[in-house]
């Protein structure tokens, strides 16, 4: 069946550092492929997504590539802030199949001044 | 201003009792859902509801579960006989036209402690 695998945290890096935080999944359909962010106290918000293979989804300064040969979705940012201390979960769906989201465990996120 | 407020944030009760977690929509919304996780471990897809309608369930939503929109505006899940294991972090979400737009919109979550 369909899943997705992120790597574990927490992450814990200095402000302006870069960011990576990998994402594989593994799906029998075409997916799309989604990260959602959740900060402190808050529920899960999209942060980006992207629907077809080589497609790059981007906001707020983090960018992810769909990689089908690789079947990778990682998540970068070139300059983390304070402010983008959080839970980071990839997430993919297969909409054409099923009307739901499934999701990796999670990767924490501690952006330290 | 959050598009669902989930209520409550945080109970705790013992093994066996019946818990209600409710999710209260702002808009006229048409999917929605519910998914848990489990401390330490995966956002769990519980169920989809559409229409007033389950659409979709997972293994884990058994007998013990189960979902109603009673008033057209809360939107609950029913826990009839809480076990250990249900202790987790409830979230509520909703969509518009399905995932083909790509976004859930979540609330806060309801963390439920079962002793």
């Amino acid at each position: 069946g369909n899943s997705v695998t992120q790597m574990e945290g927490p992450v814990t890096l200095s402000e302006e550092a870069f960011l990576t935080i990998n994402c594989t999944y593994t799906a029998t359909g075409y997916p799309s492929l989604f990260w959602y962010v959740q900060y402190p106290g808050e529920g899960l918000q999209l942060l980006l997504k992207a629907t077809k293979a080589d497609d790059k989804g981007s906001n707020k300064g983090f960018e992810a590539t769909y990689r089908k040969e690789t079947t990778s979705f990682h998540l970068e940012k070139g300059s983390v802030q304070v402010s983008d201390s959080a839970v980071y979960f990839c997430a993919l769906s297969d909409y054409r199949a099923t009307n739901k989201l499934i999701f990796g465990t999670g990767t924490l996120l501690a952006v330290q001044p | 201003e959050p598009e669902v407020t989930q209520t409550p944030s945080h109970q705790v009760t013992q093994m066996g009792q019946e818990v209600i977690l409710r999710c209260v929509p702002i808009s006229n919304h048409l999917y929605f859902y519910w998914y848990r996780q489990i401390l330490g471990q995966k956002v769990e897809f519980l169920v989809s509801f559409y229409n007033n309608e389950i659409s979709e369930k997972s293994e884990i939503f058994d007998d013990q579960f189960s979902v109603e929109r009673p008033d057209g505006s809360n939107f609950t899940l029913k826990i009839r006989s809480t076990k250990l294991e249900d202790s987790a972090m409830y979230f509520c979400a909703w969509g518009t036209g399905g995932l083909a737009t790509g976004e859930l919109f979540f609330g806060e979550g309801s963390r439920l402690t079962v002793l």
